[in-house]
This record gives C-alpha cells, sequence and structure tokens, in this order.
C-alpha cells in the first residue's frame, strides 16, 4: 500500500524558534499533501492543503505567515512552524493523496504524525 | 470545519463483543471514510463507502451509509484488544479532496 513518512516524529524546541516538518511519500507521486493538526483527545483540524509546484490553501484562521508549507516535488511537502510559542504544541499529521490511479482515487494516506512541543 | 458527530464519544466493551459507532455528517457527500487512530498515532484507512451504496464489509469490518438520514454506522464484529483506538468517520463535503472530520469514537477493548 501507499505509504507515507513524517520527520521527526518528535520535536522540543524552545519558544521563538522554527521547526520544519517534513512529509514525504515513498511509493507514489502525491499530487497534493494535507496538513492537519490534532490536539489530544480532539479530531484532526486541516490546516493547508499542499498541491506540488503551486501556493498552498490554509483553511480560515491559520495563519499562512505562521505556518509556512513547501509542496516542492511530488515526494516532499514541508511544513515549517516559525516562530512557535507553547500553543503551537500539537501533533502535526500529513497525508497525501494522488490525482491518478483508480486506487487511489479519493483515498488520503497518513503519515505517522509529528508531536511538536515548544516550551 | 468539523461537521462530523460522532456517537458514542467513548465506548468500552469486552472482547469479543460487537462494537458499533455512528457518524452523523450535515451536507451532500460523494463519499464516506472510516479511519482508525491508535494513540499518539497516524490515520490508517479502514474502508471508504461510495453514496451509491449502502453497505459494505470489510474482514470484522461492516459500514452502512443512509444518505437520506446523512449518518453511517461503522460495526467492529468480535472485538479484539488490538482495535482498542479511536475511530474517526471523513467525508468529502470540503470539496477539493478535502476531508471532514467528525470528532471519533475512543474504543477501549477490555480483555
Amino acid at each position: 500500500g501507499a505509504v507515507v513518512s513524517q520527520h521527526p516524529s518528535w520535536v522540543i524546541c524552545k519558544s521563538g524558534t522554527s521547526v520544519k516538518i517534513e512529509c514525504r511519500s515513498l511509493d507514489f507521486q502525491a499530487t497534493t499533501m494535507f496538513w492537519y493538526r490534532q490536539f489530544p483527545k480532539q479530531s484532526l483540524m486541516l490546516m493547508a492543503t499542499s498541491n506540488e509546484g503551486s501556493k498552498a490553501t490554509y483553511e480560515q484562521g491559520v495563519e499562512k505567515d505562521k505556518f509556512l508549507i513547501n509542496h516542492a516535488s511530488l515526494t516532499l511537502s514541508t511544513l515549517t512552524v516559525t516562530s512557535a510559542h507553547p500553543e503551537d504544541s500539537s501533533f502535526y499529521i500529513c497525508s497525501a493523496s494522488s490525482a491518478g490511479g483508480v486506487s487511489f482515487s479519493y483515498e488520503q494516506y497518513f503519515g505517522p504524525g509529528t508531536r511538536l512541543t515548544v516550551t | 470545519s468539523q461537521q462530523g458527530e460522532e456517537d458514542p464519544q467513548a465506548l468500552s466493551i469486552q472482547e469479543g463483543e460487537n462494537a458499533t459507532m455512528n457518524c452523523s455528517y450535515k451536507t451532500s457527500i460523494n463519499n464516506l471514510q472510516w479511519y482508525r487512530q491508535n494513540s499518539g498515532r497516524g490515520l490508517v484507512h479502514l474502508i471508504l463507502i461510495r453514496s451509491n451504496e449502502r453497505e459494505k464489509h470489510s474482514g470484522r469490518l461492516r459500514v452502512t451509509l443512509d444518505t437520506s438520514k446523512k449518518s453511517s454506522s461503522l460495526l467492529i464484529t468480535a472485538s479484539r484488544a488490538a482495535d482498542t483506538a479511536s475511530y474517526f468517520c471523513a467525508t468529502d463535503a470540503g470539496g477539493a479532496q478535502k476531508l471532514v472530520f467528525g470528532q471519533g469514537t475512543r474504543l477501549t477493548i477490555n480483555p
């Protein structure tokens, strides 16, 4: 099946620093990647949609200057949390989908998540 | 925005029993999916049901979809301790491949 990886799996950073999280599709080309955040015992909230080679589309209420998304290739998207603060501490999950191929239609394949703790 | 509502929010049953989780949504959909999430992990896709389907099976999983009531259910039969996880429904109501997730049901299987 389609595999999506994230790196790092967890990170602790100091307030004011920036953190980059990578999302990779390992065995397929992902034309679209999605970034979610999840607070403890809550559901996933979509932050932004990332299409290869174009600017990300952010959901309402998500600061694009704070959460920088780059989708430079068909297998890699990055999320950079800039000037992180304790309230940014959360579980960040990416997913990837491929526009081509019937078997991938509609389905998103999720990475294992990255736990960010800002101290 | 999260539009799906799931109930119950938490469910605890004995191993071997069946577990049923429900999901309701508000707008028209093309398909609905169910995912499982183990604590602190990513999501695992379980099953997708299209709007023109009423029921779908996959192993011990049975999913139903009632578009007239805008609801779906996930039944796990003969539950096992390894089924302990959170279960989320997700619809394509967000458009452009976006998924809108329900609030999830935390399922605990007691040995």
